[in-house]
């Protein structure tokens, strides 16, 4: 596509449910990042996808967190017995290659709600 | 690591200039970014400097200096429109951008 596809937009959740959040990344970008952003908070990175590379995964904050991405395609970012303090949107960006030096482009956002 | 410093909030006035600064450290520099972010929307690419200098684009403008670790956004002709957040990012380990909390930027008449 166009751009970055994300879904669902918005998402409510009852504290420790499961939830599945996807990135569909422009079409020939090898790179996909995850970042998080509280409200009122700058951007955290929590994951990164480079090909068939194995992932980045160092700014994941705990073992609920993980996500998968299948090749250059999409990826999807499972957040399981969610916590409240795991409310905030979820920003999924791609770049044309493992250098970045080209700027992300960003989604539009999963803003995830668990009360 | 990689360490970012903006302020926090900075009010303009409408067709005024406007100077956003970022200090940053880190290991091995690859290049500084500028993105805006409006209330509710994704960041969007502004800049790139890699180079000491001023970099013009339009109404923005971008200046980096690799010896003191200093970037500043200049944005003139301020309108209302560019009430956003600017976020300063440089690239880390693993080709991840590491971002700075943004500094909110009001434009009022």
């Amino acid at each position: 596509g166009a751009g970055v596809s994300q879904s669902p937009s918005n998402k409510v959740t009852e504290k420790g449910k499961d939830v599945e959040l996807r990135c569909d990344p422009i079409s020939g970008h090898t790179a996909l990042y995850w970042y998080r952003q509280r409200l009122g908070q700058g951007l955290e990175f929590l994951i990164y996808f480079q090909g068939n590379s194995a992932p980045d995964k160092s700014g994941l904050p705990s073992d609920r967190f993980s996500a998968e991405r299948t090749g250059e395609s999409v990826s999807t970012l499972t957040i399981q017995r969610t916590q409240q303090e795991d409310s905030a949107v979820y920003l999924c960006a791609s770049s044309v290659d493992n250098t970045g030096l080209d700027g992300y482009t960003f989604g539009s956002g999963t803003r995830l709600t668990v009360v | 690591g990689q360490n970012i410093d903006q302020p926090t909030e900075m009010t303009a006035t409408e067709g005024a200039i406007v100077q956003i600064n970022c200090t940053y450290q880190t290991s091995g520099f690859n290049g500084l970014f500028w993105y805006q972010q409006h209330a509710g929307e994704a960041p969007t690419f502004l800049s790139y400097n890699v180079l000491d200098g001023l970099e013009e684009k339009g109404r923005f403008s971008s200046f980096l200096s690799r010896s003191k670790g200093y970037s500043y956004l200049l944005l003139k002709e301020l309108q209302m429109k560019d009430s956003a957040s600017y976020l300063c990012a440089v690239p880390g380990g693993g080709n991840k951008l590491t971002f700075g909390t943004g500094t909110q930027l009001k434009v009022e008449l």
